[in-house]
């Protein structure tokens, strides 16, 4: 079945450490979004991609990094310098538009990171 | 800027109809309704586009009022099902694909 796969789904981290979380889709889909969920704020956008080896900052994307080296892929890294990192981290992806956008995002399952 | 949904919370009984609203301050391309049960993805209902159109899904449907930059959704005769967070994203341009704004969500519960 195709989706979106998000690992792990939860996660503790240390202060001053580094973490990434993996998202992987197989619904060869081009462009891939990276949200973060805080209880009573909805759902921020961090980063985005909408082709290989191309991304583009979110409205919060401050201590945040990605990489889009292959298309079903686009990790995020959570770095030292995100001051609150503790949050739902969603992944989703969408048709490009190259092809015909019906608006929907598919969403991974999720990932919940705590900090210790 | 965040859309602005309201009420933030609703309490039905089976059968019962609610409207959620998504305010906007800034002009829209198009509105995206999402609704996300506790612990799940959030899962597509519709878009809309400018031009005003009303959606519809089963028994939720929504417009979309370009003018006041507001739309709203629309749940009849509600079912147990329809529990969950719903989320309204806003899109500016028609290039944004789903570089969406979204509101703070509105928790819909629905009793038997």
């Amino acid at each position: 079945d195709g989706g979106i796969t998000q690992s792990p789904k939860y996660l503790f981290r240390k202060e001053g450490q580094n973490v990434t979380l993996s998202c992987e889709q197989n619904l060869n889909h081009d462009a891939m979004y990276w949200y973060r969920q805080d209880p009573g704020q909805g759902l921020r956008l961090i980063y985005y991609s909408q082709i290989v080896n191309d991304f583009q900052k979110g409205d919060i994307a401050e201590g945040y990094s990605v990489s889009r080296e292959k298309k079903e892929s686009f990790p995020l890294t959570v770095t030292s310098a995100q001051k609150n990192p503790t949050a739902f981290y969603l992944c989703a992806s969408s048709i490009g538009l190259e092809r015909e956008y019906t608006g929907e995002l598919f969403f991974g399952e999720g990932s919940r990171l705590t900090v210790l | 800027q965040q859309p602005v949904q309201s009420p933030q919370a609703v309490i039905l009984r089976e059968g019962e109809d609610a409207v959620i609203n998504c305010s906007s301050s800034k002009a829209l391309y198009s509105v995206h309704w999402y609704r996300q049960k506790h612990g799940e993805a959030p899962v597509f209902l519709m878009i809309l586009l400018k031009g005003g159109e009303q959606k519809g899904h089963e028994k939720i449907s929504a417009s979309f009022n370009e003018k006041k930059q507001q739309s709203s959704l629309y749940l009849t005769a509600s079912q147990l099902s329809y529990s969950g967070t719903y989320f309204c994203g806003t899109a500016a341009g028609g290039t944004s694909y789903g570089k969406l704004t979204f509101g703070q969500g509105t928790i819909l519960t629905v009793h038997p």
